[in-house]
């Protein structure tokens, strides 16, 4: 089975900038998490989606958002870049609303 | 609030050598704990978690944890240590049901494992 996949992996954009980032869970996983990690301030937990519905949500501004799809695919938002958005990006994705999660490999994005 | 603390930025063992990787956690509630490693430039990879049931956990890779509920601690172990080990340990709590459910993960700050020859 398939791992976890987010695209694009590297990513570079510029202050002011938006930016979109996509995962695919497992198949058949039905929740998804993102989370932020930067050296920092470490792993930071951004949102969470289960079956389309944003169940719980980090300590981060509105510029961040995030949906998720019937297919179980999401996305996470970032408007208005701000440099200190320059982390590396984690999906998680887990079979129910309680189940171990596992991750893909990352979104690194740069902003200048 | 969940919490859990690594207390060790980073530890050194000789190859063959047992090793321990510290954490301990602070929870309302029943603890949910798990281990995670990332090796560079990668994901995190689950290597196993507490939910109930027996205090010695058995995981991925050789990788076993033992939970002490009179400790709150949650240590990492692993009988005998490769140099393909090297790797950043992350110890993470579940949010429980009490504090708003969820499948939120609250993580550690991280211990950098390093296995010498």
């Amino acid at each position: 089975k398939a791992g976890v996949t987010q695209t694009p992996r590297y990513l570079i954009k510029t202050r002011g900038q938006q930016v979109t980032l996509s995962c695919s869970p497992i198949s058949g996983h039905r929740s998804v998490s993102w989370y932020q990690q930067t050296p920092g301030q470490g792993l930071q937990f951004l949102f969470e989606y289960f079956s389309e519905t944003q169940r719980n949500k980090g300590n981060f501004p509105g510029r961040f958002s995030g949906r998720q799809f019937s297919n179980s695919r999401s996305e996470m938002n970032v408007s208005t870049l701000e440099l200190g958005d320059s982390a590396l990006y984690l999906c998680a994705s887990s079979l129910g609303g309680r189940d171990t999660q596992y991750f893909g490999p990352g979104t690194r994005l740069t902003v200048l | 609030a969940q919490s859990v603390a690594q207390p060790e930025d980073q530890v050194n063992v000789a190859e063959g050598n047992p090793l321990t990787v510290k954490c301990t956690y602070s929870v309302s509630g029943n603890p949910y704990l798990f281990w995670y490693v990332q090796y560079p430039n990668r994901g995190l990879q689950f290597l196993l978690k507490y939910i109930t049931g027996d205090n010695l956990v058995k995981g991925s890779y050789g990788f076993e944890a033992e939970f002490n509920k009179s400790q709150t601690s949650f240590h990492l172990k692993k009988p005998s240590a490769l140099v393909s080990d090297s790797a950043l340990y992350f110890c993470a709590v579940r949010d429980g049901i009490l504090t708003g459910g969820g499948n939120k993960l609250t993580f550690g700050t991280g211990t950098q494992l390093k296995v010498e020859l």
